[in-house]
């Protein structure tokens, strides 16, 4: 069965410093995977998404995110982390193929410390 | 451009109560979904649609209803409210190879 875990609910990172946020994997075939964010009292925005190709992603607000097939991960990064990157991000996988349906991760709260 | 417009922000029901959260998107697209989000759980696909007049069950269809006469409109019925409904319920869209598009969410409690 597919599914997606953080095992982090909380990341501390001073600002300046990088971050990264984990995510694993589990599917049968070919990985997408996506990394949305959510700031207090909103839905959530998309970052970045994997389907093929280069497995380093480049994404929205200096994000980026490693693909690694051999350890099942997806792990989102940013050299240099802002106060205002503090939020709730979400690793999630695309298991609907064309329907698009996604399984989220549990979420993990960044906050970033000035 | 709107996007994903969900209505009402947010709303308290007494138990037994029914209710329609509406969602309404401007994007022209054909997939839409509804997805409810617990504290710790992440989100929990409820239904979801896959073009006007076609609905199917995601993980966690029990207790709701969807109907999606139009392109634009995908509202969740809510028949007899029960305190496990007490949650944050997002719509979201998409159209083909594209990423989700999301409301800004319905706050549901239910007493």
């Amino acid at each position: 069965a597919q599914s997606v875990a953080q095992p982090e609910d909380q990341v501390n990172v001073a600002e300046g410093n990088p971050l990264t946020v984990k995510c694993t994997y589990s599917v049968s075939g070919n990985p997408y995977l996506f990394w949305y964010v959510q700031y207090p009292n909103r839905g959530l925005q998309f970052l970045l998404k994997y389907i093929t190709g280069d497995n380093l992603v480049k994404g929205s607000y200096g994000f980026e995110a490693e693909f690694n097939k051999s350890q099942t991960s997806f792990h989102l990064k940013k050299p240099s982390a802002l106060v205002s990157d503090s939020a709730l991000y979400f690793c999630a996988l695309n298991y609907g193929g064309a329907t698009n349906k996604l399984i989220f991760g549990t979420g993990t709260l960044l906050a970033v410390q000035p | 451009n709107a996007g994903v417009t969900q209505t009402p922000k947010f709303r308290i029901l007494k138990i037994g109560q029914s209710m329609t959260l509406q969602c309404t998107q401007d994007m022209n697209h054909n997939y839409m979904y509804w997805y409810r989000q617990d504290p710790g759980m992440g989100l929990k696909l409820i239904y979801y649609s896959v073009g006007a007049g076609i609905t199917d069950k995601g993980e966690v269809p029990n207790g709701y209803n969807v109907s999606r006469s139009t392109t634009e409109d995908f509202p969740l019925r809510l028949e007899l409210a029960a305190p496990s409904q007490t949650s944050v319920y997002f719509c979201a869209s998409t159209g083909s190879n594209s990423p989700l598009h999301f409301g800004n969410g319905t706050r549901l409690t239910v007493t």
